[in-house]
């Protein structure tokens, strides 16, 4: 069974920094790409970015090239959504995605990650 | 780049069809047969309902389909069901290699 389970809610301060990840099981890990979304409260999804772990190859919105690295780890079947330095704005909750290819849309979701930063 | 522009809301009665619509431009919706549909109910993680315009995955009533013309892409749900309220996002890969999705529409089953 297919299965994205991601690391659970934070509570930061602006300008900390914070990585999560979205631990992978059930398929091959390297043959898929996983992307991230955003929804900020109330609002709707998006793209954030994504990876193909079997080589690393990384796409980023423009929204978002410079304000976020997405990476992963294939020796344990994760994919990481980090910050350096968090804003009030990053407020939000995060999904990652399973997708066959860079253009199809995800099949398989994580359950999110919500991220509340506050001073 | 712009998200796709999608109706607010919708509403159909139960049994009714309804269609929610996603416009973008030659460079994403209109450039590519690459437009995903998606199901969040509140509180949930997205769905995938319809990939690369108009392919249902696995196990995803035949109630759902999807098209497109020209830079207008289009999910219609037929017998339309309480079961079926909620958020519907499109989304479009583009010509920069990227995804972009839609605002979000409200499904509201009468």
């Amino acid at each position: 069974e297919v299965q994205l389970v991601q690391s659970g809610a934070e509570v930061k301060k602006p300008g900390e920094s914070l990585r999560i990840s979205c631990r992978t099981s059930g398929y091959s890990f390297t043959n898929y790409w996983i992307g991230w979304v955003r929804q900020t409260p109330g609002k709707g999804l998006e793209w954030m970015g994504i990876i193909y772990p079997g080589d690393s190859d990384t796409r980023y919105s423009p929204s978002f090239q410079g304000q976020v690295t997405i990476s992963a780890d294939k020796s344990i079947s994760t994919a990481y959504l980090q910050w350096s330095s968090l804003k009030a704005s990053d407020t939000a909750m995060y999904y990652c995605a399973r997708s066959t290819s860079l253009w199809t849309g995800g099949d398989y979701w994580g359950q999110g990650t919500l991220v509340t930063v506050s001073s | 780049q712009s998200a796709l522009t999608q109706p607010a809301s919708v509403s159909g009665s139960p049994g009714q069809s309804i269609t929610i619509s996603c416009t973008g431009t030659s460079s994403d919706v209109g450039g590519y047969n690459y437009v995903s549909w998606y199901q969040q109910p509140p509180g949930k993680a997205p769905k995938l309902m319809i990939y690369d315009v108009s392919n249902r995955p696995s196990g995803v009533s035949n109630r759902f389909s999807g098209s497109k013309s020209a830079n207008t892409a289009s999910l219609t749900i037929s017998g339309l069901q309480a079961e079926d309220e909620a958020d519907y996002y499109c989304s479009a890969y583009t010509s920069s290699s990227t995804v972009v999705f839609g605002g979000g529409t409200k499904l509201t089953v009468l």
